[in-house]
């Protein structure tokens, strides 16, 4: 029973152009989500996160999007570089629990 | 401020031995997560240790796999009598609060081969 889905294993992008990573969760009480960035041979390292209190949070060239009614999760990266080509996590959290990770979407940014 | 610390980076084991994995939460982290990634797999939540106790362990085999934090010194995953499907990518994360929206900070983490 999987609470976290990432539905794309891969995505590829041309250098300069939105990506696009979506996150579907199935819990409504989760309350605080979250995306990491891992690249191979090293852990996940945090990126961007959102409460459940708003609909988007913006750092640079990366945005989450919440939509809470859908429960789902968006990171957009414009523009797109190729060193963002790495696996992508999505984690939700509920406080008191722990985060639940997504399977991962890989992104790879075509120079 | 060193990150979170994670040693071997890599192990191999045969089977039927024991793997022990350590980690090195970050300083004024007291509250330190273990996780396995499986080939081709995301993330999967195994044990959540404060210092000199376990609060979830859910996510652990009950069998062959015990985690510790003691007051003094890393955290410690063991693994018993290792078998194949024990290989994976094991990670430790830490943290500073409970209970909060504080993230978790990852180690580099320790990849686990058994032969």
């Amino acid at each position: 029973d999987q609470q976290v889905k990432q539905n794309s294993p891969s995505l590829s992008v041309q250098e300069g152009r939105i990506s696009i990573l979506n996150c579907d969760y199935t819990n409504s009480m989760f309350d605080y989500f979250l995306w990491y960035k891992k690249y191979p041979a090293e852990g996940p390292t945090f990126l961007i996160s959102i409460s459940s209190i708003k609909d988007k949070n913006e750092d640079g060239r990366f945005t989450v999007f919440l939509n809470k009614s859908a429960k789902h999760l968006s990171l957009h990266i414009v523009p797109s570089q190729p060193g963002d080509s790495a696996v992508y996590f999505c984690a939700v959290f509920k406080g008191g629990q722990n985060f639940v990770f997504g399977p991962g979407t890989r992104l790879s940014v075509l120079p | 401020n060193a990150g979170v610390m994670q040693n071997p980076r890599h192990l191999v084991r045969r089977r039927g031995q024991e793997a022990r994995l350590r980690c090195s939460p970050m300083k004024g982290h007291s509250h330190v997560y273990w996780y396995r990634q499986l080939p081709e797999e995301g993330l999967k939540f195994m044990v959540y240790l404060q210092k000199e106790n376990i609060i979830d362990e859910s996510g652990m085999p009950k069998e062959r796999f015990s985690a510790e934090f003691p007051k003094e010194g890393p955290s410690i995953l063991r693994i018993q009598q290792v078998v194949r499907g024990d290989s994976a990518a094991y990670f430790c994360a830490s943290s500073p609060l409970i209970a909060s929206t504080d993230t978790q900070y990852f180690g580099p983490g320790t990849r686990l081969t058994v032969l």
